[in-house]
């Protein structure tokens, strides 16, 4: 089976700017989760969903949102980037309601 | 609210084990995880513990106490491959979620 992928994997963008993130998940797993990772913060939980739902978010401004597909893909955006949003953006997908998460490679973002 | 401490950083030989410590409060409890990540890469899962004792994988074993909030992983036979980040973390206690809440992570170095 294949793991969680993110597109892309590498993103430069500069002040203002928006940015689009992809995550596929795991083939038949329904929930998929987005982590931010600084190395001041480390990883702090972005939004949660399941079967196209979200069903919690983390403590981030409103400039940060997400959505899930039918096929459970999910994508996060940010809009009106700041410098203090550079960082590696982490997917994870899970099974089942609760249980271990399988991250994918991350997107680093670097906004100039 | 939930809250988990680990050491920053540690140092150990090659060859050698290392006890990695974890601490958290958390208003209820579902179990703990422990993540290995290596630089620049995605977090890989390790080991999950939801009842207290020693859980053994190979040269790596978790320990959880629930009545101290506390946990350990203990790596034996130390590998220079081992040097990464470990992470523990928490399944956010309280609805239908798969949120995690992680500590900021152990950085160890394995010297020869």
């Amino acid at each position: 089976k294949a793991g969680v992928t993110q597109t892309p994997r590498y993103l430069i963008k500069t002040r203002g700017q928006q940015v689009t993130l992809s995550c596929s998940p795991i083939s038949g797993h329904r929930s998929v989760s987005w982590y931010q990772q600084t190395p001041g913060q480390g990883l702090q939980f972005l939004f949660e969903y399941f079967s196209e739902t979200q069903r919690n978010k983390g403590n981030f401004p409103g400039r940060f949102s997400g959505r899930q597909f039918s096929n459970s893909r999910s994508e996060m955006n940010v809009s009106t980037l700041e410098l203090g949003d550079s960082a590696l953006y982490l997917c994870a997908s899970s099974l089942g309601d609760k249980g271990e998460q399988y991250f994918g490679p991350g997107t680093r973002l670097t906004v100039t | 609210g939930q809250n988990i401490d680990q050491p920053t950083e540690m140092t150990a030989t090659e060859g050698a084990i290392v006890q990695i410590n974890c601490t958290y409060q958390t208003s209820g409890f579902n179990g703990l995880f422990w993540y290995q990540q290596h630089a620049g890469e995605a977090p890989t899962f390790l080991s999950y513990n939801v009842l207290d004792g020693l859980e053994e994988k190979g040269r790596f074993s978790s320990f959880l106490s629930r009545s101290k909030g506390y946990s350990y992983l203990l790596l034996k036979e130390l590998q220079m491959k081992d040097s990464a980040s470990y992470l523990c973390a928490v399944p956010f206690y309280g609805g239908a979620t798969n949120k995690l809440i992680f500590g900021t992570g152990t950085l160890l170095a394995v010297q020869p």
